[in-house]
């Protein structure tokens, strides 16, 4: 089966650690992107990726990094910087050739202890 | 002001009942209009797009974009308990990054 797969499901982590979330798709997509989502706020978007080897900075990118040196995936570390990193992260996948849909992941639920 | 305005509920209705979603938005620029389904502790998934004006339909669902008012609108008919979901609108200009609502949650009573 086509889909996203992000691991783990939950994450607990203490103050001052770093912390990598995986994402990782097989629907041959070249885009990709990294959401963080929050009572109230909905989705705002972390980073993102359009090719491999590359990627740009969204809205909320202070505190958070990212590789894509594989086109299947899309790890996102959340570091000591990023203040409050307790929230739902949601990594999504997109064709080039579709200008709207994309794919999103199960997500992984972080909580710093 | 947002880009995208959506009320949060929660919007309680009976099993059965016409249900109304709606979003706002500030940006004449946006061309594609999205609907994302999103349970609880689960990713969003679409539900409906739609390109420009006009309505689109598919089962019991029907999304409905006013480009003059900037005003977007899902609505659901005889809703069921299953439905009970956070309901998110999205849109961009094209090829652009999505913009997101807050998301209504819906919750359908048997």
């Amino acid at each position: 089966d086509g889909g996203i797969t992000q691991s783990p499901k939950y994450l607990f982590r203490k103050e001052g650690q770093n912390v990598t979330l995986s994402c990782e798709q097989n629907l041959n997509h070249d885009a990709m992107y990294w959401y963080r989502q929050d009572p109230g706020q909905g989705l705002r978007l972390i980073y993102y990726s359009q090719i491999v080897n590359d990627f740009q900075k969204g809205d909320i990118a202070e505190g958070y990094s990212v590789s894509r040196e594989k086109k299947e995936s899309f790890p996102l570390t959340v570091t000591s910087a990023q203040k409050n990193p307790t929230a739902f992260y949601l990594c999504a996948s997109k064709s080039q050739d579709a200008a709207h849909e994309q794919f999103f992941g199960p997500g992984t639920r972080l909580t710093v202890l | 002001q947002k880009e995208v305005e959506q009320d949060p509920g929660p919007l309680s209705v009976p099993e059965g009942a016409i249900v109304s979603l709606n979003c706002t938005y500030s940006n004449s620029a946006f061309q594609y209009f999205m609907w994302y389904r999103q349970y609880s502790r689960k990713g969003p998934e679409l539900l409906m797009y739609t390109y420009s004006s006009g309505n689109k339909e598919d089962g019991r669902f029907t999304a409905q974009v006013d480009k003059s008012s900037k005003y977007i609108s899902l609505f659901i008919r005889d809703s069921q308990p299953s439905d009970s979901a956070t309901y998110l609108c999205a849109m961009n200009t094209g090829f652009q990054k999505l913009v997101f609502g807050t998301g209504t949650r819906l919750l359908v009573s048997p």
